[in-house]
Parts: C-alpha cells; structure tokens; sequence
C-alpha cells in the first residue's frame, strides 16, 4: 500500500521563527511531491511543488526532496500568524492519482 | 490563473433528495477531479475525468454519479445520500495530472 506520512502536531513555532514540516513515502518509484496549504472551513491551496532531488525555493518557502531517504520537507521562514493552517504533502503515485498525507497542523504564536 | 469554482457554496439535503454539485475551470485542462474531504481528514478521489472520459472511478457508491457536458464543466449528481455522506466535496483540475488546483469546495449535509 502507497503511503505518505505526516506528524499530526500541532506544531507551535513563534512569530518570526523557522517553521519544519516533514513528510516521508513508501514508494520509491513516486516522482512528483506537493506541499498544500489548508486554512480551516476551505480547500487545499497548491503552495509547492518540488520534483528533484535537493531544495527548492519560492519567497519564504523551501521544499526539499530526499529520494534516497524518501523524505520530503516544507521550511516556512519568518513564520506569521497568517501561515497557521494545515499542511498537506502529497505524492503522485501516477499521473491523476495523488496520495495525500494526512497533514500536519502549524500554529504560529505571537 | 489557476481558478476553479464550485456552486453552491453549501447544501443542505434529505435522504430521499435528488440534488447536483457543480464544478467549472477556464484553464483548458484537460483532467477534472472529484474528492470528498471528511474533517480533520485529507481529501480522498472519487472521480477522474481526462478528457471529458470518466478514467478514474474509485469504486464510489452508485448514489453518487459523476458528469462531465464539456471540457470546462463537471457535475456530481446526488441521490438517496446517506448522512455519512456529509462531507466537503472538492473539485479541482489539472493539466498534467499531478499539478491538481482546488476550487473552493460545496459543504454538503445530509439530513
């Protein structure tokens, strides 16, 4: 069974801090990786996608893939109150078939 | 532009209602997707339509039957829903199958 895995949280990181999400897969043939963003009461927001291995950055966010670990992690620098939401990271096993993780919750406190 | 909207924003139904959730997107993808999200849960596939063909259908109940009239619609047809069936249903679309973008869903309740 095809499986991505996530720590629950929350985790709780202050203003201004540096905020590590993780995720790890089953499947080693997986090539394509996806951080999704979701605020409570709406739908997923696409915010990073990384298909290599090494980091990828996009303003205060930076994906990083591992395929020898199979291991994939979302970085979230200067973390604002706003960036409070559930994390998903998902995986394309094939093509149209993403398998999602069961997300990791992010506080930030001021 | 990677928008994708969904009507009605929320739905409140019986068991006995035929009702139909629907889904549009402007970006000429070619793949459209149901997914039904419980709470605190991820979303989980329904449906795949690639090209205006049903490719994906992942052994959803009868009750629930998908449309798709043209390459920019997609509609999901409700009947005979059970309260279980409570949910929010997610579309999103995708050209190379992997890139999915979300519209913003319909919160659905079943009385």
């Amino acid at each position: 069974q095809k499986e991505v895995e996530q720590n629950s949280g929350p985790l709780s990181v202050p203003e201004g801090a540096i905020a590590s999400l993780n995720c790890t897969y089953s499947d080693r043939g997986s090539q394509s990786f996806f951080w999704y963003r979701q605020y409570s009461g709406k739908s997923p927001e696409l915010i990073m996608f990384i298909y290599s291995n090494g980091d990828k950055e996009d303003g205060r966010f930076t994906a990083q893939l591992n395929k020898a670990s199979q291991y994939v992690s979302l970085l979230i620098r200067d973390s604002q109150p706003s960036d409070s939401a559930t994390y998903l990271c998902a995986v394309a096993h094939n093509t149209d078939k993403l398998i999602f993780g069961t997300g990791t919750r992010l506080q930030v406190f001021p | 532009d990677t928008e994708v909207t969904q009507t009605p924003k929320h739905l409140v139904m019986g068991m006995t209602n035929k009702k139909s959730l629907k889904c549009e997107q402007h970006m000429g993808h070619r793949a459209m997707y149901w997914y039904k999200q419980k709470a605190k849960k991820p979303p989980e596939l329904m449906f795949v339509y690639s090209y205006e063909k049903l490719s994906i259908n992942e052994s959803v109940p009868s009750r629930f039957s998908p449309e798709c009239p043209n390459s920019s619609l997609l509609n999901l047809h409700l009947h005979a829903l059970q309260p279980e069936d409570s949910a929010l249903y997610l579309c999103a679309s995708s050209q190379d199958g992997t890139r999915q973008y979300f519209g913003p869903g319909t919160r659905l309740t079943v009385t």
